[in-house]
């Protein structure tokens, strides 16, 4: 079945340097979404991307979608301790249409 | 504007009793999915349904789990005969769409089996 990759498993920064993570689908995505995650909380929706080649921003937030749409990745720049957790991407598999969730990565932020 | 409601928020529950974890989702919302999180893992998927129908279970262990999401009231996911690995995190989720939407999850049940 889909499989939904992501790298780095774990990050950690100093406040102020970027972060970066990437996610790899096995197969191509009709669409992806990102998700992030506080300690202790639960799952939350950022951004969803559609079109090959998309990029989207919300404030030090960057979020692409690959041209054969199946690859993404999300940057932040200058990190701040709010942006710890962990942000998971996800695609839509299975023969109905459910989200299929990468591990995610877990960002730490040094103040 | 509610969002989506799980209850409890934490249940313990010893070896072979029966765990039930529900799930208000969002009003206006008619798709409703059920997620599993190990500590320090990610969301694995068990079942996705509808109003009165289960579209995907195969996310879903094939004994002593179970999910409905009846005409009237919340979705509820069953666990009978718990054991100890069934202690997770369950997270439910809904959307208004399948595909074109984004899913609003639910603070969802620790459940801890002793």
């Amino acid at each position: 079945g889909q499989q939904v990759m992501q790298i780095p498993q774990y990050q950690h920064v100093q406040e102020g340097e970027d972060f970066t993570t990437y996610c790899n689908s096995s197969t191509t995505l009709s669409n992806i979404q990102w998700y992030k995650q506080r300690p202790g909380g639960h799952p939350v929706f950022l951004i969803q991307l559609v079109k090959s080649g998309e990029v989207k921003k919300q404030k030090r937030l960057t979020f692409q979608f690959g041209e054969a749409k199946k690859n993404s990745s999300l940057h932040i720049t200058a990190t701040q301790t709010t942006d710890v957790g962990t942000y998971f991407c996800a695609g839509y598999g299975g023969s109905q249409g459910n989200l299929i969730f990468g591990k995610g990565t877990k960002l730490s932020v040094k103040p | 504007n509610a969002g989506v409601m799980q209850n409890p928020r934490h249940l313990v529950r010893r070896r072979g009793q029966e765990a039930r974890l529900r799930c208000s989702p969002v009003k206006g919302h008619s798709h409703v999915y059920w997620y599993r999180q190990l500590p320090e893992e990610g969301l694995k998927f068990m079942v996705y349904l509808q109003k009165e129908n289960i579209i995907d279970e195969s996310g879903m262990p094939k004994e002593r789990f179970s999910a409905e999401f009846p005409k009237e009231g919340p979705s509820i996911l069953r666990i009978q005969q718990v054991v100890r690995g069934d202690s997770a995190a369950y997270f439910c989720a809904s959307s208004r769409s399948g595909e074109r939407s984004g899913y609003t999850f639910g603070s969802g049940t620790r459940l801890t089996v002793v």
